[in-house]
């Protein structure tokens, strides 16, 4: 049974357009849900993360919104550049631990000049 | 890559030989994963360490083993390897599984099991 559920699975964005993944969850006891930026050949790197008390959390051009009573958070990425070409995971952690952490299936970002 | 180093980088072996992939830190983390990647599953939890000799399973950890005798390494074995566990390996470590964990990732390991 797939916990969190990631969309889409590729996306292509020119740039100066904004990107826009999606992410849902099903265990309403997921308290952490943090974004992993993967570029190829490398390991994925955190890249932002959220709490559920808060709605949105803003890191420069990276924006997660969280809707708790959807079950769903997304990440936005403003003003996207050629340089977030990438493969994106959201993932959700039960009552914090890591060994907990629960990852999405991953979209890969593309960028056009 | 945080000080960690996985080895080998790739890897090619035949169904039924054992493989052993090696995770290395210079981080002195407590806390030490092994995840596979696959296309279309995203990041899977095969096995966890949380200090020496301290281990336990994650969600696909039938097939694997894993050892801790150091706080720097954390060893994966496929005992006899097969076909699907071609994939590719991340060791990832942190220094505690708490509140405002992250995880620190390794370059990852490409094995391919012929």
């Amino acid at each position: 049974q797939q916990q969190v559920k990631q969309s889409p699975q590729s996306l292509i964005v020119q740039k100066g357009g904004i990107s826009i993944i999606n992410c849902a969850y099903e265990n309403t006891a997921f308290d952490y849900f943090p974004w992993y930026q993967q570029f190829p050949g490398k390991g994925p790197a955190l890249l932002i993360a959220i709490r559920p008390d808060v709605s949105e959390k803003k890191e420069g051009r990276f924006t997660i919104s969280f809707n708790k009573s959807a079950k769903q958070f997304s990440l936005h990425i403003m003003d996207s550049q050629p340089g977030d070409s990438a493969t994106y995971f959201c993932a959700a952690s039960l009552q914090g631990g890591s060994e907990k952490l629960v990852f999405g299936k991953g979209t890969k970002l593309t960028v056009n000049p | 890559d945080a000080g960690i180093t996985q080895s080998p980088r790739h890897k090619v072996t035949e169904t039924g030989t054992p493989v052993t992939l090696r995770c290395h830190q210079t981080e002195n983390h407590r806390y030490m994963y092994w995840y596979r990647q696959d296309p279309g599953h995203g990041l899977r939890l095969i096995h966890y360490s949380y200090g020496v000799k301290d281990t336990d399973k994650g969600e696909v950890s039938d097939g694997y083993s894993v050892s801790r005798s150091k706080t720097e390494d954390f060893l994966l074995t496929l005992e006899s390897a097969t076909s699907s566990q071609t994939s590719v390996y991340f060791c990832a470590i942190s220094p505690t599984t708490g509140l405002n964990e992250k995880l620190f990732f390794g370059s990852g390991t490409q094995l391919s099991v012929l």
